[in-house]
């Protein structure tokens, strides 16, 4: 079975620029989570979604952030503008109903995302 | 304050030998706690989840352990191996609110011959 799909996999762009991170969750899974791990702050929960409706976003940074979910397999994660201090891995993770009751979250391998 | 403190921080062991790693919480109210493991490059993968009433659960040669009085779990590893080697992350999960997990930064483990 295929897992979360996360592309690309690696960006690297001067900032200013816009940036949009994609993910697909797996099949049938209704909750999606966008995360930044940095080295200092570890994992981050930016937002997360149950069955395409954003629930939470008080993790996003700034303003600059935004996401969507326009269908149960494909969602997005834009910077606009982008700053050095976005940068960061950036994962996606889904998973069945709530996590918070018992459920894994399944996790993508991330976007290694350097803003020059 | 919901806070999640791993410990230690980066750890070097033998192959072969064993290691246990420490997860201290103060979330409230308590719903779970999981443990990831994190190879480099890729995204975490849960090894195992402890619920209240649980003291130990065992998944292969990891074995966690909870005590819900203390708010404290380890993750114990026998027998190293060179593909231990990784983050191990603990999250633990608060019962107010469907998605209230929190986050440990993590202990990065080196295995080496």
């Amino acid at each position: 079975d295929a897992g979360v799909i996360q592309s690309p996999r690696h960006e690297v762009t001067e900032m200013g620029q816009e940036v949009t991170l994609r993910c697909k969750p797996i099949s049938g899974h209704n909750s999606l989570f966008w995360y930044r791990q940095t080295m200092m702050r570890g994992l981050e929960l930016l937002i997360y979604f149950n069955n395409n409706v954003p629930i939470d976003d008080s993790g996003m940074p700034e303003d600059r952030f935004s996401a969507k979910m326009p269908n149960a397999s494909f969602s997005t994660l834009k910077i606009q503008p982008s700053e050095p201090r976005d940068s960061a891995v950036y994962f996606c993770a889904s998973s069945l109903v709530a996590a918070g009751i018992g459920q894994p979250q399944h996790f993508g391998d991330g976007t290694r995302l350097s803003i020059l | 304050k919901n806070q999640v403190e791993q410990s230690p921080q980066s750890l070097i062991i033998l192959e072969g030998k064993n290691c246990t790693l420490q997860c201290n919480y103060t979330v409230s109210p308590f719903s779970n706690l999981r443990w990831y493991k994190q190879d480099t490059g890729r995204g975490p993968v849960s090894l195992t989840i402890m619920t209240f009433s649980e003291n130990t659960k065992s998944n292969g040669r990891y074995t966690a352990t909870l005590d819900a009085d203390t708010k404290q779990s380890s993750l114990h590893i026998t027998a190293s191996q060179l593909s231990d080697s990784a983050s191990y992350i603990c999250v633990v999960s608060a019962q107010n609110g469907a998605n209230n997990l929190f986050f440990g930064t993590g202990t990065r483990l080196t295995v080496i011959p």
